[in-house]
């Protein structure tokens, strides 16, 4: 099993553009996360979801999107980047009965 | 909402020593998990903790769920150089489909 993969790992954007972070699963789990984690901090969740077509907002959900059409992906949609949007993203996926949730190696974002 | 305070923020000790560090929560939660991140890569579960007075061990690591559901403890017992890194506990209370993170505990060892 791969796990829990992200990519891309590292990007770049300039303040406006849009861009789609994705996460794939592999361990037929139902519930699937984003958080973001700021320089020094802990993790905030942006969005979840547990199982596909079904995703609720997180407490930092302003200025992203998701989507789950398949148990396996939950991609984060970024429509108009902000500096305030610079950090390191992590997806993570869970079955859902204990509540255990299993990172990916997360996607680092600068925006300038 | 909820928060969870973790402390300490941050420790540096010698190796060999022991370490403590906990999380408390303003309300009661049914599950306490605590997680590792090394730099540059994600959390990775190290225990997972479900019922009030539950003490559960994995090679040095040892953490417990408080009696009174709302704290957690973790303890390294003679560190090693490779427990370096950032230790988050998370929790999650009766009915929720989400975890609270606390804000981490950074280790430093010298050697």
């Amino acid at each position: 099993n791969a796990g829990v993969t992200q990519t891309p790992k590292f990007r770049i954007l300039k303040i406006g553009q849009s861009m789609t972070l994705q996460c794939t699963q592999d361990m037929n789990h139902n519930y699937m996360y984003w958080y973001r984690q700021d320089p020094g901090m802990g993790l905030k969740l942006i969005y979840y979801s547990v199982g596909a077509g079904i995703t609720d907002k997180g407490e930092v959900p302003n200025g992203y999107n998701v989507s789950r059409s398949t148990t396996e992906d939950f991609p984060l949609r970024l429509e108009l980047a902000a500096p305030s949007q610079t950090s390191v993203y992590f997806c993570a996926s869970g079955s859902g009965t204990g509540y255990e949730q299993y990172f990916g190696p997360g996607t680092r974002l600068t925006v300038t | 909402g909820q928060q969870l305070n973790q402390s300490p923020q941050s420790m540096f000790i010698q190796e060999g020593e022991d370490v403590s560090m906990n999380c408390t929560s303003s309300s009661i939660f049914n599950t306490w998990l605590w997680y590792k991140q090394d730099p540059g890569e994600g959390p990775v579960l190290l225990i997972a903790l479900y019922k009030a007075g539950e003490l559960t061990s994995n090679g040095r690591l040892t953490a417990q769920f408080g009696i009174t559901r709302k704290d957690s403890f973790l303890n390294i017992s003679a560190s090693i150089p490779s427990d370096v890194g950032i230790y988050f506990c998370a929790g999650r209370d009766q009915g929720a489909q989400k975890l609270v993170f606390g804000q981490g505990t950074r280790l430093t060892i010298n050697p």
